[in-house]
């Protein structure tokens, strides 16, 4: 209904591993945002890509990398996972260029590290 | 400290029962304030804006005190849908116009 759409819905991942989650942002928004929820926590902060380059970062360690394609959709990669990556993770896109248009989160990926 | 502090609740509360939230935010230079709703193991959703001369929209009431780095959500005439868990969030100045700093949440649990 936000026209953000996010792939896989679930999944799970053995300690160690790599994961792709996939982002498809709504139609004519140009800046997508990742954010890690776990349980009993807010939304934090991963990474904003705009226009296909990364603009702004939360502190979060390098095995978290991502990508935005040209088509403004992106993908969030997570490298030698942990049990602590374990979470909800959300995706937000949104148009930049105006500052009071609403920013739209889709319904998530969950991922569980075992 | 975190950024964005809320009281967990739970907070439970009959039908028709007036509930307030508070949050109070650490980074003076932050430039939008918004409350979200989120539903149990569903994607967050923008509920209102939050501005200094204070908005309402229906039975609910946003307010924001800058000098305190207070905001606070009033509902009102409460009803068994508006259970859910209430983000407090904060856009900063710098770090991407998508950054938003969120709270952990509070509970409600409106009850019969």
């Amino acid at each position: 209904e936000t026209g953000v759409t996010q792939s896989p819905t679930h999944l799970i991942k053995t300690r160690g591993q790599q994961v792709t989650l996939r982002c498809s942002s709504q139609s004519g928004h140009n800046t997508v945002s990742w954010y890690q929820q776990a349980l009993g926590q807010g939304p934090q902060f991963i990474f904003q890509y705009y226009r296909e380059e990364e603009n702004g970062r939360g502190n979060f360690p390098p095995r978290f990398s991502g990508l935005q394609f040209p088509n403004y959709s992106s993908e969030l990669n997570v490298n030698a996972l942990e049990l602590d990556d374990s979470a909800l993770y959300l995706c937000a896109s949104s148009l930049a260029e105006n500052s009071g248009n609403t920013i739209y989160f889709g319904e998530g990926s969950w991922l569980t590290v075992v | 400290r975190k950024e964005v502090e809320q009281d967990p609740g739970p907070f439970n509360v009959p039908e028709g029962a007036t509930v307030a939230f508070n949050c109070t935010y650490s980074n003076s230079a932050s430039q939008s304030f918004f409350w979200y709703r989120q539903d149990c193991r569903k994607e967050p959703k923008l509920l209102m804006s939050v501005y200094s001369s204070g908005n309402e929209d229906g039975r609910f009431t946003a307010q924001l005190n800058r000098a305190s780095q207070y905001i606070s959500l009033l509902i009102r005439d409460s009803k068994l849908s508006d259970s859910a868990t209430y983000l407090c969030v904060v856009r900063p100045f710098s770090g991407g116009y998508n950054k938003l700093i969120f709270g952990a949440g509070t509970r409600l649990a409106v009850h019969p």
